[in-house]
């Protein structure tokens, strides 16, 4: 089955820094790529996806990048802020059809210091 | 903007006890999941369900779990005798489905704590 990998674990930026979390996956059949931040006490928020027939996709500070070949993608913030801190889990999807699970990585805890 | 919520937000039960975990999903979508999270561990699948019956499960969905769609609204989780193991948050997530509608949107989870 699909298996994805996180890196790194933790992550500390100074404010204005661009911080990077670069994920893995081993399925090449996966073709849905989201990322969710999660802060403490809440659940998952989805912030940005990106799908296997494109190479990258922006959201004002946020980018996502994907290698297909490679089978690897990153998140990309930029001009990061205080609230940017918590955790960032990236998720592939493995199937070509909804009600399939995601398969999520270990997780990046960013902190983000003023 | 429509969110999927989940009550209650803490649960504690001993050993032993049935608990259910109760998830409103957002109202027009189809797809309906159960997530874990182990403290400090990464979400995991249990399990999807779709037109009334499940479309997938994960092997910690064991027949200690169930789910069930009891009205038009409600989505429950039910765990026949919890073990101490069970002790994590759990999330509801729904997705509209249908072809590329495959955004999971997640709820803030239930604390379940098993004494």
């Amino acid at each position: 089955g699909e298996n994805v990998e996180q890196h790194p674990s933790t992550l500390s930026v100074q404010e204005g820094d661009s911080a990077v979390i670069k994920c893995t996956y081993s399925d090449s059949a996966s073709n849905y790529f989201p990322w969710y931040k999660q802060e403490l006490g809440k659940g998952p928020q989805l912030i940005i996806d990106i799908r296997s027939n494109v190479g990258e996709k922006k959201d004002q500070r946020i980018a996502v990048t994907l290698n297909k070949t490679a089978k690897h993608f990153s998140l990309h913030i930029t001009e990061t802020q205080p609230e940017d801190s918590a955790v960032y889990f990236c998720a592939a999807f493995p199937y070509n059809q909804a009600g399939t699970a995601l398969i999520f990585g270990k997780g990046t805890t960013l902190s983000v210091s003023s | 903007e429509p969110e999927v919520t989940q009550t209650p937000s803490h649960q504690v039960t001993q050993m032993g006890q049935e608990v259910i975990l109760r998830c409103v999903p957002i109202s027009n979508h189809l797809y309906f999941y159960w997530y874990r999270q182990i403290l400090g561990q990464k979400v995991e699948f249990l399990v999807s369900f779709y037109n009334n019956e499940i479309s997938e499960k994960s092997e910690i969905f064991d027949d200690q779990f169930s789910v069930e769609r009891p009205d038009g609204s409600n989505f429950t989780l039910k765990i026949r005798s919890t073990k101490l193991e069970d002790s994590a948050m759990y999330f509801c997530a729904s997705s509209s489905g249908g072809g590329y509608s495959r955004e999971q949107y997640f709820g803030p989870g239930t604390r379940l704590t098993v004494t």
